[in-house]
């Protein structure tokens, strides 16, 4: 079975400039989320969908940041304009469902300058 | 917000003995996960224990679970170097009308050869 699969894995970029990330689930898995884990710290939920749907989005700066999860499959998480703080690893998973297991991806470690 | 807290932050064993990571936290939860976290292999997922549960064992892990306290706590044995690791504790909770996991600090454990 594949697992989670992330693009790119590394990214270095500017601050004010814009990046994206790309996360394609587990066959079959229904929920997905997106992380971001600061060096030294566990992960953090920014964003779970079900299906499609935004489940929570509480911890999303949305002034900056954007998710989609288009067709109830892949998803993209975006940050425009990005900022020092922003220097992170950004895991994707997903899972069956809520209640269940999480798979995660290899993340993608991007840093700001 | 981080709800686990585990403990010790860091831990150095030698090869064959016992590790024990303990987990604390605040809320009712649905159920509490143990992940582990190493360079090689990302983010993968260990243990699940529901809150009407009071031990689990997997291989040699054991990981016992006690709601009145609001704690938890991770046991490998005979532990071997490929354990080196940060182990995290997540909890399963419904917090602001949806569930979600949140994720401890974690506990970086060394298993010297």
């Amino acid at each position: 079975e594949a697992g989670v699969a992330q693009s790119p894995r590394y990214k270095i970029i500017e601050k004010r400039q814009s990046v994206a990330f790309w996360c394609n689930p587990i066959s079959g898995h229904a929920t997905l989320y997106w992380y971001q884990q600061i060096l030294g710290q566990g992960p953090k939920l920014l964003i779970q969908f079900q299906n499609n749907g935004v489940v929570d989005d509480s911890q999303l700066p949305k002034d900056r940041f954007s998710a989609e999860r288009l067709k109830g499959v892949d998803s993209t998480l975006k940050i425009q304009p990005a900022k020092l703080e922003d220097s992170a690893v950004y895991l994707c998973a997903s899972s069956l469902a809520l209640e269940y297991e999480q798979y995660f991806g290899p993340g993608t470690r991007l840093t700001v300058t | 917000s981080q709800q686990g807290e585990e403990d010790p932050q860091a831990l150095s064993i030698q090869e064959g003995e016992n590790a024990t990571m303990n987990c604390s936290y605040k809320t009712s939860i649905n159920n509490l996960q143990w992940y582990r976290q190493n360079s090689g292999r990302g983010l993968v997922h260990l243990i699940l224990i529901r809150s009407n549960e009071r031990e689990k064992h997997s291989g040699r892990l054991r990981v016992t679970l006690d709601t009145s306290k609001k704690s938890s706590s991770l046991l490998i044995t005979a532990s071997r170097a490929a354990d080196t690791a940060s182990y995290f504790c997540a909890t399963d909770s419904t917090q602001g009308g949806s569930e979600k996991l949140v994720f401890g600090k974690g506990t970086k454990l060394t298993v010297n050869p």
